[in-house]
């Protein structure tokens, strides 16, 4: 099992620019998000999914959109690249047991994103 | 908005002894989650504790959570190097409607166990 993959693991843009960052996970769970990391912010929600075919707005949304067309991948894309969008992002997918509130959380490796 | 905050920020010390973070949190919660950080990596899940737990082991870690006063703590004992990461607590945001699991993170605490 390779658990949780993104590609890219680096990319710098430049200010618009539109990219898309790929997340995979082949552990069959209904649930994934996209998070970033700031320095001293620590982990903030963007969009997630609860399903096949399904996305939800996070934390901080502006500027991203996602897709969710296939259960194992979650596509979070930019369409204008800003400066601030400077970051670091982890995909991350989450299951169910049963009706039991679990909700332990497994993360990608991370994107590295640059925009200048 | 950030709901867990760790303390402290940054920890340092030497190799054998124990480390002992500690989050606070603000609004009622299903559960609380730890997670480590090694440095450019993603984040791995450690431990989770339930609302009606009030103390968790695993290994060398041991995890308590006051929901009176909203607050939890790790402690990782006899530590070792390989231990040095950033810790992060997790609050379970439920919402029942939309059937979703959000987790809420907090900033964080840098360890460094010195060899």
């Amino acid at each position: 099992n390779a658990g949780v993959t993104q590609t890219p693991k680096f990319r710098v843009l430049k200010t618009g620019q539109s990219m898309t960052l790929l997340c995979a996970q082949d552990m069959n769970h209904e649930y994934m998000y996209w998070y970033r990391q700031d320095p001293g912010m620590g982990l903030r929600l963007i969009h997630y999914s609860v399903g096949e075919g399904t996305t939800a707005k996070g934390e901080v949304p502006d500027g991203y959109n996602v897709s969710r067309l296939k259960k194992q991948n979650f596509l979070l894309g930019l369409e204008s690249a800003a400066p601030s969008q400077t970051s670091v992002y982890f995909c991350a997918s989450s299951y169910l047991l049963g009706t039991v509130s679990y909700n332990e959380q497994f993360f990608g490796p991370g994107t590295r994103l640059t925009v200048l | 908005s950030q709901q867990g905050e760790e303390d402290p920020q940054a920890l340092s010390i030497q190799e054998g002894e124990n480390a002992t973070m500690n989050c606070s949190y603000k609004t009622s919660i299903n559960n609380l989650q730890w997670y480590r950080q090694n440095s450019g990596r993603g984040l791995v899940h450690l431990i989770l504790i339930r609302s009606n737990e009030r103390e968790k082991h695993s290994g060398r870690l041991r995890v308590t959570l006051d929901t009176s006063k909203k607050s939890s703590s790790l402690l990782i004992t006899a530590s070792r190097a390989a231990d040095t990461a950033s810790y992060f607590c997790a609050t379970d945001a439920t919402y029942s409607g939309a059937g979703s699991y959000q987790l809420t993170f907090g900033k964080g605490t840098k360890l460094s166990v010195i060899p």
